[in-house]
């Protein structure tokens, strides 16, 4: 069982290249989060999606794409990367047991 | 969500026992409160929830007031692995997703 797993560990992107975030559970979590955490700052959620086939915007969405590809996998898609969002991103999914998260061990994104 | 308030910093020293406070004075009848807590770099880990009742397991135990308006952490025997950034949260029942503030960072020192 490897909870939540995130794919690549470490990215540094140009301006205007396009990337695609990886994230997986293996819990059978119906729920999936993708925040972004700056440095020194707290987390804000990007996107979010409650199940398979649904997603839905958080508090700072410009600038990014989601896919629940299935009930295991959330992407998160830049398509034009931008300094501003160089950044840690964590990947979640929410057991509906006790509405716990758990979360992944992070992507961490520079834009130069 | 119930809005939360907790103090920025804390410290305590090795093998005391570490008291993180949180306010949350608007909490409704059926909104849990969940502490998590975040080390230097890492994603956020899951510590203990509770609703009205004081919860204790493996990493902490959580004390509600009785009119639900604030609860501490209590990490009895705090090491250093235990410095973190702490974060208090109470939800909406049922709510699709999780607003994290900024946390009180917890300095364990020798």
């Amino acid at each position: 069982n490897a909870g939540v797993t995130q794919t690549p560990k470490f990215q540094v992107l140009k301006t205007g290249q396009s990337m695609t975030l990886q994230c997986a559970q293996d819990m059978n979590h119906n729920s999936m989060y993708w925040y972004r955490q700056d440095p020194g700052m707290g987390l804000r959620l990007i996107y979010y999606s409650a199940s398979e086939g649904t997603t839905d915007k958080g508090e700072v969405p410009n600038g990014y794409n989601v896919s629940r590809l299935n009930k295991r996998e959330f992407s998160l898609r830049l398509e034009s990367a931008a300094p501003s969002q160089t950044s840690v991103y964590f990947c979640a999914s929410l057991t509906g047991v006790s509405d716990t998260q758990y979360f992944g061990p992070g992507t961490r994104l520079t834009v130069l | 969500d119930a809005k939360t308030t907790q103090p920025p910093s804390m410290d305590c020293a090795e093998g005391r026992a570490a008291n993180l406070p949180c306010n949350h004075s608007t909490i409704s009848g059926n909104e849990y409160v969940y502490w998590y807590r975040q080390i230097h770099s890492q994603g956020p880990q899951y510590i203990i929830h509770g609703l009205k009742n004081n919860e204790t397991n493996e990493m902490a135990s959580l004390i509600i007031t009785e009119d639900r308006k604030s609860s501490t952490l209590i990490l009895p025997h705090a090491t250093l692995r235990d410095t973190a950034v702490y974060y208090c949260i109470a939800p909406a029942r049922g709510a699709s997703k999780l607003t994290f503030g900024t946390g009180t960072r917890l300095q364990v020192t020798l």
